[in-house]
């Protein structure tokens, strides 16, 4: 199975900040890779697709990279709506995939 | 408006069985693979179920395989999980997922559509 780990779990943060959160695979997962974003009390919403796209919703301070087995998320300059957790998801073997356990972005 | 609802989630006794029921609407529904996933109390996500197109193959999770079964009627717009011998384990939010597939180079599949999920509490 293909096991998904995150770092840090966690992180605090100020508005304005420039944020990196990793996630790595235990095996070549190609760019099969997406990333979510949960805010408190709600449904994940799709933040990053395919290792690096970018749906169209999405704020362009929002960008994905990585392939292989390393991958990383990162927001650009914080804002105040982006506190939440983050986790990754390989979909890269037979479904249903897994998640990394995520990361929980926290106000400074 | 594109959403998904889901219903059915309750209160249930160890060993007893719940059917969950996602109603799509907004878009084909009959071209998007579903998927259902979980969300224990201050846990993470868990991809549990997943079921196909046209020929509605599934997919599990070990924790759930041989107790939940995922089903569709593409007639209704809607999914559905069939969960037996539940155990506390499964309490959870219960989230039924659309996911797209895209060819680029290669396939890529990503969940794009989340319902607001439901709660399911299994307690004595």
């Amino acid at each position: 199975d293909i096991q998904m780990t995150q770092s840090p779990r966690s992180l605090s943060a100020s508005v304005g900040d420039r944020v990196t959160i990793t996630c790595r695979a235990n095996q070549n997962i190609k760019s099969h890779l997406n990333w979510y974003q949960q805010k408190s009390g709600k449904a994940p919403e799709l933040l990053i697709y395919a290792a690096s796209g970018l749906p169209s919703w999405v704020p362009s301070r929002f960008s994905g990279s990585g392939s292989g087995t390393d991958f990383t998320l990162t927001i650009t300059s914080l804002q105040p709506e982006d506190f939440a957790t983050y986790y990754c998801q390989q979909a890269y073997s037979t479904a249903p995939y897994t998640f990394g356990p995520g990361t929980k972005v926290e106000i400074k | 408006e594109v959403q998904l609802v889901e219903s059915g989630g309750g209160l249930v006794q160890p060993g007893g069985s719940l059917r969950l029921s996602c109603t799509a609407s907004g878009f084909t529904f009959n071209t998007y693979r579903m998927k259902w996933v979980r969300q224990a109390p201050g846990k993470g996500l868990e991809c549990i179920a997943s079921i196909g197109t046209s020929l509605f193959t599934e997919h599990y999770a070990d924790s759930v395989k041989g107790r939940f079964t995922v089903s569709r009627d593409n007639a209704k717009n809607s999914a559905y999980l069939q969960m037996n011998s539940l155990t506390a384990e499964d309490s959870a939010v219960y989230y039924c997922v659309r996911e797209v597939e895209m060819w680029q180079q290669d396939y890529f599949y990503y969940m794009d559509l989340w319902g607001k999920g439901t709660t399911v509490t299994v307690s004595s």
